[in-house]
């Protein structure tokens, strides 16, 4: 059964920095694409970034570009994103997603872990 | 970057009845369009892929069609589990971007 497991999310002041994970079980991790979407409270979804099975490349929104770093570690089974310089709009349920291609469709969602940035 | 509009925003019906959901997108996306269905704090779940094509474990109620700007998601026969927001979203160009949704209430 595949199963994503986020985790890292928190309160945290605007400026500030987190990193989350998500680790993966029931597929091989390392064949697949993985990505990140975010889901302000009330509102609809947003795709964040993605990365290549072996890291190789990346892809981010505009949003969270030169902020945001996604990463891998196959050898782990888990998924990073690192945000530096939060917003407040960058609060949200950020989800880790398996990726069929490069931009979807994301066929499996981790349950999420909210992030709330806020003085 | 290419705008998905989901229309109607919410759509009322009783259990048993048909259910039609529209997406519509500013310029082609082929046939490159996913739709998910999303219950209240859940994560999204992916229903279709590539405009008609079942995920895996999903009802042979719920089916895909459209091509181009225009996209359909229909449920043949509404169970009390099929209320929920669904939204679109396509692969075709970077970045991948989402509709709005569509919230299906029980009328």
């Amino acid at each position: 059964e595949v199963q994503l497991v986020e985790s890292g999310g928190g309160l945290e002041q605007p400026g500030g920095s987190m990193r989350l994970s998500c680790e993966a079980f029931g597929f091989s991790f390392s064949s697949s694409v993985m990505s990140w979407a975010r889901q302000a409270p009330g509102k609809g979804l947003e795709w964040v970034s993605a990365i290549s099975d072996s890291g190789g490349s990346t892809y981010y929104g505009d949003s969270v570009k030169g902020r945001f770093t996604i990463s891998r570690d196959n050898s782990k089974n888990t998924l990073y994103l690192q945000m530096n310089s939060l917003r407040a709009e960058d609060t949200a349920v950020y989800y880790c997603a398996k990726t069929r291609y490069n931009y979807g469709p994301f066929d499996y969602w981790g349950q999420g872990t909210l992030v709330t940035v806020s003085s | 970057e290419i705008v998905l509009t989901q229309s109607p925003a919410t759509l009322s019906l009783s259990p048993g009845e048909r259910a039609t959901l529209s997406c519509r997108a500013s310029q082609s996306v082929l046939s490159y369009l996913a739709w998910y269905q999303q219950k209240p704090g859940q994560a999204p779940r992916l229903l279709i892929y590539d405009a008609s094509n079942r995920a895996t474990g999903i009802p042979a109620r719920f089916s895909g069609s459209g091509s181009g700007t225009d996209f359909t998601l229909t449920i043949s026969s509404l169970e009390p589990e099929d209320f929920a927001v669904y939204y679109c979203q396509q692969r075709s160009n970077w970045p991948p971007t989402f509709g709005q949704g569509t919230r299906l209430e029980i009328k």
